[in-house]
Formats: C-alpha cells, structure tokens, sequence
C-alpha cells in the first residue's frame, strides 16, 4: 500500500490552520496513524485510528478520513508545531509511511 | 517512565554485520509486539521489521528480507536486530517502538554508517 501526502512543503505562520492530505493507493479503513518529527528527534504519534488524539497532544491537532483518503488538521498553528509531519498505514505488512510534509514558518 | 533505548550503532564497511539492540522498561515488554523504523540522512521513515509479542509473527520489509534478523528476549526485555551484507543504502538512523495497532513509544534512535 502505498501512502502519498500533500503539500509536501507548507509555509504558514503562528495561528494559521494548517490542513495536511494523506491518500492510500487503496483501503485501510481507519488503521492511519499521524506523527510530528522534529530534527534529530524520534516521532511522535500524534493521532490513530486515524481521528484519536493520542493522549497528551493538544487539542488544535485532529484526524479526519476512512477507506483511502485522510486529513491531518491544526487549528492554530503554533511556534512549536513548525515540523515534518507522516502518516502511517498499519492495516497491512508493509506498515508503510507517507514521505512526510514539512511546516515551515512563513 | 516508559521508554526504549536503542544501542549498538555504529561505522561498519560494506559487507559488514551490526547488531543492534533495544532495553524496554516501564511496561510489561513481553505483551507488546515490537518493531524496527529507519530514517536515511535527510529522508523520510521507513520500517524495517516488525516481531509479535511471543515471535511468533515476523515481518520485514523487501529492502532488507534475507539480510536482516528480527529478534527479542522477553526475558531480558530486549528487542534485537541483526544485520548482516550491509550495504550503503542501510546507512540510518533505527528506532525501535513499540506497536499496539499504532507505532506509541518511541526509542531515540542509534545511527548506522556504512562506508569504506
């Protein structure tokens, strides 16, 4: 299963909401996972099942979608969210990830 | 705390083997079933091998099918991966995390270098 995301790049500034598209070359129900990485960090998971918010993450992150096609949402973009952003598939082996989106500060 | 640390990194030549290996603590690490993430310099993640809790169920991707070995010790509370016939195109940072139906904890990764 292939997983392809866009933008690839996002420029935008504090406050901004910020819509990230994650689409699956086919079904995966909701088995989508969203993570934020920032440089010379591990992931983090932010969202699974593609609309739970993983405990801990603020709640201006949200995950919408089913079957092929997912969105990741920030509501208000702040100073410590300017990250790469992937989701994930994990309804089947391979659990492939998307090749991410970078936020970068306008 | 929760928490993985991932060792056995290192510069290996091409052809080389490395042994990684990954200390859980914090959970119980026998009921979790484990996996593998590699992120290439300047790249995107990509994962490598997944292990269910008893070994039962293996899985690897295509990339590294018949070079790599997932394995673990619930004993030990320890994840390993053996790699052997490395090539340049290994070269990466691995994470091991541990999986539910979701990637949720996350190691910080030891870096692998293959080069002559």
């Amino acid at each position: 299963i292939q997983l392809t995301q866009s933008p690839s790049f996002l420029s935008a500034s504090v406050g901004d909401r910020v819509t990230i598209t994650c689409r699956a070359s086919q079904g995966i129900s909701s088995y989508l996972a969203w993570y934020q990485q920032k440089p010379g960090k591990a992931p983090k998971l932010l969202i699974y099942a593609a609309s739970t918010l993983q405990s801990g993450v603020p709640s201006r992150f949200s995950g919408s979608g089913s079957g092929t096609e997912f969105t990741l949402t920030i509501s208000s973009l702040q100073p410590e969210d300017f990250a790469t952003y992937y989701c994930q598939q994990l309804n089947s082996y391979p659990f492939t990830f998307g090749p991410g989106t970078k936020v970068d500060i306008k | 705390e929760v928490q993985l640390v991932e060792s056995g990194g290192g510069l290996v030549k091409p052809g080389g083997s490395l042994r990684l290996s990954c200390a859980a603590s914090g959970f119980t690490f026998s009921s979790y079933s484990m996996n593998w993430v590699r992120q290439a310099p300047g790249k995107g993640l990509e994962w490598v091998s997944s292990i269910s809790s008893s070994s039962s169920y293996i899985y690897y991707a295509d990339s590294v099918k018949g070079r790599f070995t997932i394995s673990r010790d619930n004993a030990k509370n320890s994840l390993y991966l053996q790699m052997n016939s490395l090539r340049a195109e290994d070269t990466a940072v691995y994470y091991c995390a541990r999986i539910v139906e979701y990637m949720d904890v996350w190691g910080k990764g030891t870096t692998v270098t293959v080069s002559s």
